[in-house]
């Protein structure tokens, strides 16, 4: 079945540097990836959808400057965290969609990153 | 519009005794509708999905979900519940009539007991 890797599955870093987490598709093709933040014991939330080789669209109330998407290729989408605070420790979970019908076809899912900024 | 509600924030469950986890949705168009199982500090798992063809929908690990339109309902049921069920499960709806993104449902914790 399809395979979304995420990585790291977990990073601790200081306050006010900067993290990159990768969300690859392994053995599919995948034009549009998803970004999720998952706070403790609450749903999934869509912070944007990345779409290879043009710019990530994101969901409103995320600041694009602080959480950089980059799509370079269709297997490798990144988040970058920057100038993390603390107020951005959380779960970040990435996704793909595999085939071709759309909101029908279900999104196969990375294990997730699970980020503490000290 | 879309949106998902999932009744139950926790269900707890003996090992052995069936499972239901509610999900109810409205939607604008026919929808598609999703069941995530999520385990600790993992990513979410696709148990099954139901996309107009059957409107009982058979799953990975013994689950299945039954579409009901008239009660814009898609419940989740298991037979007999394992220790290993015990996770996190996210209801999903995909509204195909428009280009929005999947809703996800707040979740629910599913305890099993011994």
């Amino acid at each position: 079945g399809a395979v979304v890797s995420q990585h790291p599955s977990w990073v601790i870093c200081k306050s006010g540097t900067s993290v990159k987490i990768e969300c690859r598709s392994l053995d599919f093709q995948a034009t549009t990836m998803f970004w999720y933040r998952q706070f403790p014991k609450q749903s999934l939330m869509l912070m944007a959808t990345s779409n290879e080789g043009s710019k990530a669209t994101y969901e409103q109330g995320v600041e694009k400057d602080k959480f950089l998407i980059n799509h370079a290729s269709l297997t490798l989408s990144t988040l970058t965290v920057t100038s993390a605070h603390p107020e951005d420790s959380s779960f970040y979970i990435c996704s793909a969609r595999v085939g071709t019908g759309g909101n029908n076809s279900p999104l196969h899912f990375g294990n997730g990153t699970r980020l503490t900024v000290t | 519009a879309q949106s998902v509600t999932q009744l139950d924030s926790h269900v707890s469950v003996s090992e052995g005794t069936p499972v239901l986890l509610r999900c109810n949705y409205s939607s604008s168009y026919s929808p598609s509708l999703f069941w995530y199982v999520q385990h600790p500090n993992k990513g979410l798992q696709l148990l099954l999905k139901y996309t107009s063809a059957a409107t009982l929908v058979k799953g990975i690990n013994g689950f299945e979900a039954e579409f009901k339109k008239s009660e814009t309902s898609f419940h989740l049921t298991k037979p007999s519940a394992h220790m290993s069920d015990a996770a996190e499960y996210f209801c999903v709806v995909s509204d195909r009539g428009s280009a929005r993104q999947l809703t996800f449902g707040s979740g629910t914790q599913l305890t099993v007991l011994p």
